[in-house]
């Protein structure tokens, strides 16, 4: 199956510093990629449709100046939490499908964030 | 609004037997059903999708069964394995003409014993 890769896998940091995740189709070209994000014991929840040379689309009640995404090439996709802080400790999983693959997205393994 | 809910948020089978997870959602308009599996602190794996003009598609162990008169959907594994054991996600899929999203369920933890 296709490989999505993300990186870091895990990130501590102190609250209001900024976090870079970066994502990664490694076998294909994804002109969109997707961001969720997961709490503990609950679904995942999507945050933003990154698409290629254009903007973000942000699902409702996510702050689209606080999750900065940048999707510059047909394989990078990048997430950035600006001035983090507790509540924004999450696991965030990154996803894309690559073409002719239809209905199935495939995921990387995440990024726990923690934010002291 | 929870449009794709798993009621269950645990299940516990015999290795061996068949696991029956279930599935339920309220949007008419989902055009695919996705059954991914997950271990903590991994990404979602995918394991088989129906489309929403079927009842039934079949992948060795895995078969997902949808009735769609009841927006409902089931995932049967037969015969459940050790390895079997993690988190299931159900997931529904809107084509919008521009995007394509999914909507995930809460999940249900299936645990295989010996």
């Amino acid at each position: 199956g296709a490989v999505v890769s993300q990186h870091p896998s895990w990130v501590i940091c102190k609250s209001g510093t900024s976090v870079k995740i970066e994502c990664r189709s490694l076998d294909f070209q994804a002109t969109t990629m997707f961001w969720y994000r997961q709490f503990p014991k609950q679904s995942l929840m999507l945050m933003a449709t990154s698409n290629e040379g254009s903007k973000a689309t942000y699902e409702q009640g996510v702050e689209k100046d606080k999750f900065l995404i940048n999707h510059a090439s047909l394989t990078l996709s990048t997430l950035t939490v600006t001035s983090a802080h507790p509540e924004d400790s999450s696991f965030y999983i990154c996803s894309a499908s690559p073409p002719g693959s239809g209905e199935k997205l495939f995921f990387g393994s995440g990024t726990q964030l923690s934010v002291l | 609004d929870q449009q794709v809910k798993q009621n269950s948020p645990s299940l516990s089978v015999q290795e061996g037997r068949i696991s029956i997870l279930n599935c339920d959602y309220t949007n008419s308009m989902f055009d695919y059903f996705l059954w991914y599996k997950k271990y903590p602190a991994e990404g979602p794996t995918f394991l088989i999708s129906i489309s929403s003009i079927k009842d039934k598609n079949e992948d060795g162990r895995f078969t997902v069964f949808l009735n769609k008169s009841a927006k409902h959907l089931s995932l049967h594994i037969v015969p459940s394995q050790p390895g079997d054991s993690a988190v299931y996600f159900c997931a529904a899929r809107i084509y919008t003409g521009t995007a394509s999203k999914l909507t995930f369920g809460t999940g249900t933890r299936l645990q295989v014993t010996l």
